[in-house]
């Protein structure tokens, strides 16, 4: 199987707390993407981080590859209770424009 | 932008029926489309990716005649589950990827909870 692994399962933390959540791999990618998926709808793309890039940031997310140790994490800063999803790695192989999904992390920020 | 529309949002039907889950590219052509499916508190598992004009690539263990996907046009791919049981009972999720190539994210639809009685 190429999903990868997530961890934490599941993080709860205090508003204003930053929260960090970890991804590994199997494969060679393309690129690795992390997306946000709220309780029963659809996911939405946070951060696409290319093979060759090592970190990149989007407000208060930041992303962090290192291909090495096939793994990337993602922090979330000043977390807010909005911020409470289920947060997914996925990964693009070379070759291929389709994506295999992480276990997951279910993030809970209480306010 | 990159707007995807899944219909319908909730299916409740018999055993046995065949049902049919739509998925649009609103503001966007999309060549390459994607099914998955998805357990509650699982991730996301790639079924097929669809590409306009062309046949469905499967992934390992999904059943082609089971699932039916047709992408008749570069807005449009459809996923039927044919003679529904409980066990297909899930969340079916559907994205697409402006302009069919790598390095792009993809755009989900809102996902299509389908409940088999």
């Amino acid at each position: 199987s190429q999903q990868g692994e997530e961890d934490p399962q599941a993080l709860s933390i205090q508003e204003g707390e930053n929260a960090t959540m970890n991804c590994s791999y199997k494969t060679s990618i393309n690129n690795l993407q992390w997306y946000r998926q709220n309780s029963g709808r659809g996911l939405v793309h946070l951060i696409l981080i290319r093979s060759n890039e090592r970190e990149k940031h989007s407000g208060r997310l930041r992303v962090t590859l290192d291909t090495s140790k096939k793994s990337s994490s993602l922090l979330i800063t000043a977390s807010r209770a909005a911020d409470t999803a289920s947060y997914f790695c996925a990964t693009e192989t070379k070759g291929a424009n389709n994506l295999f999904f992480g276990t997951g992390t279910r993030l809970t920020v209480i306010p | 932008g990159a707007v995807v529309s899944q219909h319908p949002s909730w299916v409740i039907c018999k055993s046995g029926t065949s049902v049919k889950i739509e998925c649009r590219s609103l503001d966007f052509q999309a060549t390459t489309m994607f099914w998955y499916r998805q357990f509650p508190k699982q991730s996301l598992m790639l079924m097929a990716t669809s590409n306009e004009g062309s046949k469905a690539t499967y992934e390992q263990g999904v059943e082609k005649d089971k699932f039916l996907i047709n992408h008749a046009s570069l807005t449009l791919s459809t996923l039927t589950v044919t003679s529904a049981h409980p066990e297909d009972s899930s969340f079916y999720i559907c994205s697409a990827v402006v302009g069919g190539s790598g390095n792009q994210p993809q755009h989900f639809g809102d996902g299509t909870r389908l409940s088999i009685l």
